[in-house]
């Protein structure tokens, strides 16, 4: 068990362009979080997914934002035409009541 | 609305004494809470959890205590080593998502 991966570490992109995480969570959780983190505050949950199911989106996950999970496994979190307020930790998690987290994605929006 | 709430931003303790963590919550519903640590550019790293129909829960250096008719839960850290100085989240579960608070900086100083 290697842990939960996500994958790009860090990324940099201009306003208004598409960019798309990836998380590959711990392989026997079914369970699989997205959370947004900035500066100064804790992680904000933004959807879930059982298995392949999307089961709650926060208010905080615009129209701009999809999340997917393909067969339950990896998922991906796709933000279109992004905005410098989207410039953020992107925390990815699986497990249920105990959720372990991966290393997260820093998307810089210029 | 800050439904989990951390009101010390930061603490000092010396190495070796105990650190005593505290976390307000205002939502009934949670019935589930964790304690995660985080260092920098790192993902949340799980400590310690504990359900609502338990009052404690201890694993090794780590307590956390939970008071539900004062809707109160702390973390307590004996002995205190330098390598626990980290940023430590309080978080609560009603089920799906996790509600984090906004964390506690701790510093064990030698």
């Amino acid at each position: 068990d290697t842990g939960v991966s996500q994958d790009p570490r860090h990324k940099i992109t201009k306003r208004g362009q598409n960019v798309t995480f990836r998380c590959d969570p711990i392989s026997e959780h079914n369970r699989l979080y997205w959370y947004r983190q900035t500066l100064g505050q804790g992680p904000e949950f933004l959807t879930y997914f059982q298995n392949e199911a999307q089961l709650e989106k926060s208010r905080l996950l615009s129209d701009r934002f999809s999340a997917e999970r393909p067969k339950g496994s990896f998922s991906t979190l796709e933000i279109q035409r992004t905005e410098q307020g989207d410039s953020a930790m992107y925390l990815c998690a699986s497990g249920d009541y105990e959720q372990y987290f991966g290393p997260g994605t820093r998307l810089t929006v210029t | 609305d800050q439904q989990v709430k951390q009101n010390s931003p930061s603490l000092s303790v010396q190495e070796g004494r105990i650190s005593i963590l505290n976390c307000d919550y205002t939502n009934s519903m949670f019935d589930y809470f964790l304690w995660y640590k985080k260092y920098p550019a790192e993902g949340p790293t799980f400590l310690i959890s504990i359900s609502s129909i338990k009052d404690k829960n201890e694993d090794g250096r780590f307590t956390v205590f939970l008071n539900k008719s004062a809707k109160h839960l702390s973390l307590h850290i004996v002995p205190s080593q330098p390598g626990d100085s980290a940023v430590y989240f309080c978080a609560a579960s009603g089920g799906e998502g996790l509600t984090f608070g906004t964390g506690t900086r701790l510093q064990v100083t030698l």
